[in-house]
C-alpha cells in the first residue's frame, strides 16, 4: 500500500531563517506531487505541484520554492521566512494519469514564524 | 476565478441526527468534486469523489450529491456519532476549458461537533 510522510511534525522558526520541509511518498512509482499551505481562517491553497523529478510548477508567487530531487521525493523550501509563512504546509499525492483523479494526503508540517 | 464556499462554517448536533453539509461553487466547468474529512492538527482523509457526469456517490452513512449545473454539492451524514466530528473540505477540480484551471481549489471547511 502507498504512504506519505512529512517531516518534520513541527517547526518553530525566527523570521528570516532558512526552511526546508520534506515529503516522501512510498509504494508508488511517478506519482503527481503537491504542497499545499492552510493558514488560520484560509482554505488550502496550492502552493506547487509537480509531475516529474525536476518538474515543478508554481501557482502563488511567493518566497517559497520547491524541488523535486527524486521520484518519490518533494522539498518545500525558503531561504527567509517570513511571518505570513506561518501555517500547516500538507504535501500530496496522485497517480499520474490522463484524468484527474483523488489526491492523498500526508500529516502535515505545522509552522510557526516568530 | 473559481470560488468554493463551505456553509455552515461550523455545526453542532446530538447523536443520531442526520445532517447536511454545503458546498457551493462559482465556475460550474469542473472535471469532479471531492470530499475530505480533517481532524484536529492532522492531513486530510478523502470521503468521497464524484466525477462531473455523476450525480451522487456513497460510501457507508455518508451520501454525496452534485448538481453541477447550479453550482451545488451536500454531503449528507446519516445516524452521526461522535467519531464523525472534523471538519469537512469540499474541493472541485476545474476542467481546464474556458480558460479555467485545472489545479483543485478548496472551500474553508465544516467544522461538525457531534455530542454525545
Amino acid at each position: 500500500s502507498q504512504t506519505i510522510h512529512q517531516w518534520p511534525a513541527t517547526l518553530v522558526q525566527p523570521v528570516g531563517s532558512p526552511l526546508s520541509l520534506e515529503c516522501t511518498v512510498e509504494g508508488t512509482s511517478n506519482p503527481n506531487l503537491y504542497w499545499y499551505r492552510q493558514a488560520a481562517g484560509r482554505g488550502l491553497q496550492l502552493l506547487f505541484y509537480s509531475v516529474g523529478i525536476g518538474q515543478i510548477s508554481s501557482e502563488v508567487p511567493q518566497n517559497l520554492s520547491a524541488s523535486r530531487p527524486q521520484d518519490r521525493q518533494f522539498i518545500l523550501s525558503s531561504k527567509k521566512l517570513l511571518l505570513s509563512d506561518s501555517g500547516f504546509y500538507l504535501c500530496a499525492w496522485s497517480v499520474a494519469s490522463w484524468f484527474p483523479n483523488t489526491q492523498y494526503f500526508g500529516p502535515g508540517t505545522r509552522l510557526t514564524v516568530l | 476565478k473559481q470560488e468554493v464556499t463551505q456553509i455552515p462554517a461550523a455545526l453542532s448536533v446530538p447523536e443520531g441526527e442526520n445532517l447536511v453539509l454545503n458546498c457551493s461553487f462559482t465556475d460550474s466547468a469542473i472535471y469532479n468534486l471531492q470530499w475530505f474529512r480533517q481532524d484536529p492538527g492532522k492531513g486530510l482523509t478523502s470521503l468521497l469523489l464524484i466525477q462531473s457526469s455523476q450525480r451522487e456517490q456513497t460510501s457507508g452513512r455518508l451520501n454525496a450529491s452534485l448538481d453541477k449545473s447550479s453550482g451545488r454539492s451536500t454531503l449528507y451524514i446519516a445516524a452521526s456519532q461522535p467519531g464523525d466530528s472534523a471538519t469537512y473540505l469540499c474541493a472541485v477540480r476545474g476542467d481546464g476549458t474556458q480558460g479555467g484551471s485545472e489545479k483543485l481549489v478548496f472551500g474553508k471547511g465544516t467544522k461538525l461537533t457531534v455530542n454525545p
